[in-house]
């Protein structure tokens, strides 16, 4: 079936600092969504692509619309708030199941 | 906008107890997901369905049963829990196969 791998699986940023994760998947996608769970358990919803970039603040995701394999989501002058785990996900190909990456744990420090 | 409701939030039960967790959306969504997440892992479809009355069985059905009573609701059974499982079950709907909202989980634990 269709895979998606994440990276990276931890991550530690200072306060102020920039980074990128990424999400690769196996298959071409129609779309890639973005979420970030915090601790609560909660899943907000960050973005939602079928291609091109997309901007929210400190946040920005891309989907690259040639491949359609590959998506990153750069986190800007990172905060306290940031802190969280970091899933993508896209629908499978010909069904309705989503796939989901086994997450980004960030971790902002002061 | 709209809203996804879950309940019970929190869900206890015991070894071999039929459990039923029941999930609301507003959006006036055709589909709706069941997944479970287990402690610092990713989610893993348990259900889903694509209209009312439809189901349709995702990675993990194997131990639950579902139920699509109409377009606003959809229920997922543990039919028998298992001693000492421990998980968090999370309800989404969406139009067709674009972005999925999500409730806010009901934890199970199971004594």
């Amino acid at each position: 079936g269709d895979q998606v791998e994440q990276s990276p699986s931890a991550l530690s940023l200072h306060e102020g600092t920039d980074s990128a994760l990424r999400c690769n998947f196996t298959t071409t996608m129609r779309s890639v969504q973005w979420f970030r769970q915090n601790s609560r358990g909660s899943l907000i919803s960050l973005f939602y692509l079928a291609s091109g970039t997309k901007e929210n603040g400190r946040l920005k995701s891309a989907f690259d619309s040639k491949e359609r394999r590959y998506s990153t989501l750069h986190i800007r002058d990172a905060q306290l708030e940031d802190s969280g785990t970091y899933f993508c996900a896209a629908p499978n190909t010909g069904n309705y199941k989503y796939v989901f990456g086994a997450g980004t744990r960030l971790k902002v420090i002061a | 906008g709209g809203i996804i409701t879950q309940t019970p939030k929190f869900l206890i039960g015991q070894e071999g107890q039929k459990l039923t967790l029941k999930c609301q959306q507003n959006f006036n969504h055709d589909t709706m997901y069941w997944y479970r997440q287990d402690s610092g892992k990713g989610l893993r479809l348990i259900y889903y369905s694509i209209t009312e009355n439809d189901l349709q069985k995702g990675d993990l059905s194997e131990g639950y049963d579902a139920s699509r009573e109409k377009k606003s609701s959809f229920s997922l059974t543990v039919t028998s829990a298992q001693k000492n499982e421990m998980a968090v079950f999370l309800c989404a709907s969406s139009i067709d196969r674009d972005e999925q909202y999500f409730g806010p989980g009901t934890r199970l634990t199971v004594l």
